[in-house]
């Protein structure tokens, strides 16, 4: 079974850091481009980051960029997001999502992770 | 890197049509063939229902379609089930490694 599992977030306080990982499984990882993508409550789908098969060519939305760092770890099938600097509007739920079977086709996500940002 | 717009809310009867529209521009929708759309019903992920425009998945039911023209994508949903009704999102390529969403849906079956 295709199935991707993010680490527990967490609550952190303006300004820390958090490291993010999603564990994959049923899959051939290193074969596919993954996602992260977050979800404020209450509100829409955010584009986050993308990462590709071999780890190369990140990519980040405009309010991440410099901030968070995407990376992967294709012998131990786990995705990361490093998150600094960290603000209150990075609160959101985390996804994380593979991209399979056509470009930007993510078909298969992640349940979720909280992460708080707030003193 | 400005969020697609999408109506914040559709309906329709049961058995009806209805079709949310994902209006970008130039630079994304209107500049490539990777739009997508996913359904989400609340407190779950995301699930994808349309791909590259028009393409659906398997197990994703022919009722579900999905077009462009211009700037502007859709996704029609015929024969409204109850099951439905949730959040729609679109998102596009938008060129130099960047993905954007749309401000989301919420389709309402009646």
């Amino acid at each position: 079974e295709v199935q991707l599992v993010e680490s527990e977030g967490g609550l952190v306080q303006p300004g820390g850091s958090l490291r993010l990982s999603c564990a994959a499984s049923g899959f051939t990882f290193s074969s596919y481009w993954m996602h992260w993508v977050r979800q404020a409550p209450g509100k829409g789908l955010v584009w986050v980051s993308r990462i590709k098969s071999d780890g190369t060519t990140p990519g980040y939305a405009d309010s991440v960029k410099g901030r968070f760092t995407i990376s992967r770890d294709n012998a131990k099938n786990t995705l990361y997001l490093q998150m600094n600097s960290l603000r209150a509007g990075d609160t959101a739920v985390y996804y994380c999502a593979r991209e399979a079977g056509g470009v930007l086709s993510l078909d298969c996500w992640g349940q979720g992770t909280l992460v708080t940002v707030s003193s | 890197q400005s969020a697609l717009t999408q109506p914040p809310s559709a309906s329709g009867s049961p058995g009806q049509s209805v079709t949310i529209s994902c209006t970008g521009t130039s630079s994304d929708v209107g500049a490539y063939n990777y739009v997508s759309w996913y359904q989400q019903h609340p407190g779950k992920a995301p699930k994808l229902m349309i791909y590259e425009v028009s393409k659906r998945p398997s197990g994703v039911p022919d009722r579900f379609s999905g077009s462009k023209s211009g700037n502007t994508a859709s996704l029609t949903v015929s024969g409204l089930q109850a099951e439905d009704e949730a959040d729609y999102y679109c998102s596009s390529y938008a060129g130099n490694n960047n993905v954007i969403f749309g401000g989301g849906t919420k389709l309402t079956v009646l």
